[in-house]
């Protein structure tokens, strides 16, 4: 079956740009995550969905992060007002629920110049 | 928050040696354990995980993880590397609020 995807795969921005990065998780799997992964770095936690709602967004780094799943599927983070410190690889999973294993994506690579 | 250490950030084997990198964690309450790979080019794959029971767990292509409690460690083990185990390797464990929280990654090297 279809495994999690995300669009775009690249993004390039200038700086103070918003971005929206789009993610489409397994079909049938209620909870989904974003990470955001820097160079050399593991997967840095930003936000969990359980249905539509946002079940712990302790990871988002500040105002400029929020993230929707609006029907509990598709779900899109957006940034506003962005910086070259948000550059990074950020990457989607899906689970069929929370805690069991999760199933990623390829990422999208921001870079904002 | 938990945390995750990987104690090795990159581990250079020749093909057939024994693979052992270690994990540990901060957290003292009922944790999911996982290891993830990502192959060159390839996105994040589950290779293993721990949620109860034994705490010797197996996983895909011959690998395996140890659960020791007493020490919150989850080391990740392979008896013999090949050439395709050469890869990027991630210790993620999963707390009681769903934030699962990844190590920096240890990046494995197989020499043909």
């Amino acid at each position: 079956g279809a495994g999690v995807s995300q669009t775009p795969s690249n993004k390039v921005t200038e700086k103070g740009k918003y971005v929206e990065l789009r993610c489409d998780p397994i079909s049938g799997h209620t909870a989904l995550y974003w990470y955001r992964q820097s160079l050399g770095q593991g997967p840095e936690f930003l936000i969990y969905f359980q249905g539509t709602g946002a079940a712990d967004d302790s990871g988002l780094p500040n105002d400029r992060f929020f993230a929707v799943r609006p029907e509990g599927s598709v779900s899109t983070l957006k940034i506003q007002r962005t910086e070259r410190g948000d550059s990074a690889v950020y990457l989607c999973a899906s689970s069929p629920q929370p805690s069991y294993e999760q199933y990623f994506g390829p990422g999208t690579r921001l870079t904002v110049t | 928050a938990q945390s995750v250490s990987q104690h090795n950030h990159h581990v250079i084997l020749s093909e057939a040696a024994s693979l052992e990198l270690g994990c540990n964690y901060s957290y003292g309450g009922t944790v999911n354990l996982f290891w993830y790979v990502q192959y060159p080019g390839q996105h994040l794959q589950l290779l293993l995980k721990y949620f109860s029971g034994d705490p010797l767990v197996k996983g895909i292509k011959g690998f395996e993880a140890e659960f020791i409690k007493s020490k919150f460690s989850f080391n990740l083990r392979k008896p013999s590397v090949q050439w395709s185990d050469t890869a990027e390797y991630f210790c993620a464990v999963n707390g009681p609020n769903n934030d699962m929280r990844f190590g920096a990654g240890t990046r494995l090297t197989v020499k043909p």
